[in-house]
């Protein structure tokens, strides 16, 4: 079975410095994989995702993510973080289960905090 | 403007009662997904539909339920036998079954606290 790992819980910037948020997967083939974005109390919205081809990809806000397949990585960046990037931050792998079906399975999240 | 809502924002329930949280979508989409949230826990499949009148157990089903009687609507109830249902749910749609590539759109979520 598929399964995600972020290994930081929380993390803090100041506005302006750089962010790296890390994601390591679990999967046979080859994986789907996704950055989502949580407002406080909010639903979840797509930031990126990654299928084939360029291990670069590109997401809004100004965020990308590289999938590294030899070290099993869909790590999430951004050069220069801005306030409101404060947030929850899931990494998913998209999988088919044994009946066929497609599901997400999601991380535990990286709670990102912005110091002014 | 497209998109999925869910209602009610915030719900209060009893011990020992059953809660229904609606989810509604119109972005034409076949598939739907209950997900529950706890904090430090990401999120946890309940239950999928990938058609109208048809939906398989995720992850944790037991002491939820739903249906699919229409195509735009997903609604979940948290029964009496669910023990802990304290948590933020949150209801996905996509567009195609069987689409690994093919993204998931989440509505806002119903927090839901029984007390």
């Amino acid at each position: 079975a598929q399964s995600v790992t972020q290994p930081d819980i929380h993390i803090t910037v100041s506005e302006g410095a750089s962010l790296e948020l890390r994601c390591n997967y679990s999967y046979g083939a080859t994986p789907y994989l996704f950055w989502y974005v949580q407002s406080p109390g909010q639903g979840l919205q797509l930031l990126l995702k990654y299928f084939s081809g360029d291990t670069l990809v590109q997401g809004i806000k100004g965020f990308e993510a590289e999938f590294k397949r030899s070290q099993s990585s869909f790590n999430l960046r951004k050069p220069s973080v801005h306030w409101s990037d404060a947030a929850e931050y899931f990494c998913a792998v998209g999988a088919y289960s044994g009946a066929g079906s497609y599901q997400l399975t999601f991380g535990k999240g990286t709670k990102l905090s912005v110091i002014p | 403007d497209g998109g999925i809502t869910q209602s009610p924002k915030y719900l209060f329930r009893k011990e020992g009662q059953n809660v229904t949280l609606s989810c509604e979508q119109n972005l034409n989409h076949d598939a739907m997904y209950w997900y529950r949230q706890d904090p430090g826990q990401g999120l946890r499949l309940i239950y999928y539909s990938q058609i109208v009148n048809d939906f398989q157990k995720g992850d944790i089903a037991e002491g939820y339920s739903v249906s699919r009687e229409k195509k735009e609507s997903f609604p979940l109830t948290v029964t009496s036998a669910q023990k802990n249902p304290t948590a933020f749910y949150l209801c996905a749609s996509s567009r195609e079954v069987g689409q690994a590539h093919n993204e998931q759109f989440f509505g806002p979520g119903t927090r839901l606290t029984v007390l």
